[in-house]
């Protein structure tokens, strides 16, 4: 069974700050990590994934996350946050990059 | 990349009747899967479409509620049946495919269903 828990609905930031979203994880089997962001009215993009290797994964805009076995954890982080990062993110897990199974979403409120 | 495509975008229908929902997919695939995004929330996956079987429900979905047709490699179609305001929701098609020389799951622009 496979699971995600994304702690805290809604994350607001102003611009120039850390962002952090928080993702843990259950799996019975190593897991693929997934983080997508959905724009308002648009479909998901995929922010990055970790499937085998490195740890620390960067993606797409600046963001980056660490998988950390121990701690069942895949954080999302960006250093300095923009305006245009206001969206939802979605931290996901599959065994199979097949199903996805998705967390509850955090969406990111970006304050000028 | 794989370019999914779904119609209707979105539709307002009465509760009782059916939607079909199309997706259209711009490569052949194994496996496409259909999601749920009710308001405010996280994406469920339906069911897994394979063509040639029938379509693998995940639990509390049911193909009374949800028949899924899968024709060919390229094509699928998720029927919401005796729809009621519950059903209200943006339903997403998936697939995975390569982008590059890595797999990434892609998905459609999703259709969003309001019942009335």
């Amino acid at each position: 069974a496979q699971s995600v828990t994304q702690l805290g609905s809604h994350v607001s930031v102003s611009e120039g700050a850390l962002v952090l979203l928080r993702c843990n994880y259950s799996s019975s089997v190593p897991p693929y990590l997934f983080w997508y962001v959905q724009y308002p009215n648009q479909g998901l993009q995929l922010l990055l994934k970790y499937t085998t290797g490195a740890t620390l994964v960067k993606g797409i805009n600046g963001f980056e996350a660490e998988f950390k076995k121990s701690e069942t954890s895949f954080h999302l982080t960006k250093p300095s946050a923009h305006m245009s990062d206001a969206a939802e993110y979605f931290c996901a897990v599959s065994s199979d990059f097949n199903k996805f199974y998705f967390g509850s979403g955090t969406k990111l409120n970006v304050k000028p | 990349s794989a370019v999914i495509s779904q119609k209707p975008s979105r539709d307002i229908c009465q509760r009782g009747t059916s939607l079909t929902i199309q997706c259209q997919v711009d490569s052949q695939v194994t496996m496409m899967f259909w999601y749920r995004q009710q308001p405010g929330q996280s994406l469920t996956l339906i069911a897994t479409a394979n063509q040639g079987s029938e379509a693998t429900y995940e639990s509390g979905f049911v193909i009374d509620k949800f028949p899924i047709s899968r024709p060919n490699l390229t094509f699928s179609t998720l029927t919401v049946s005796n729809m009621s305001p519950e059903d209200s929701s943006i339903y997403l098609c998936s697939v995975v495919g390569w982008r590059g020389r890595d797999t990434e799951a892609f998905f459609g622009q999703g259709t969003r269903l309001t019942v009335v």
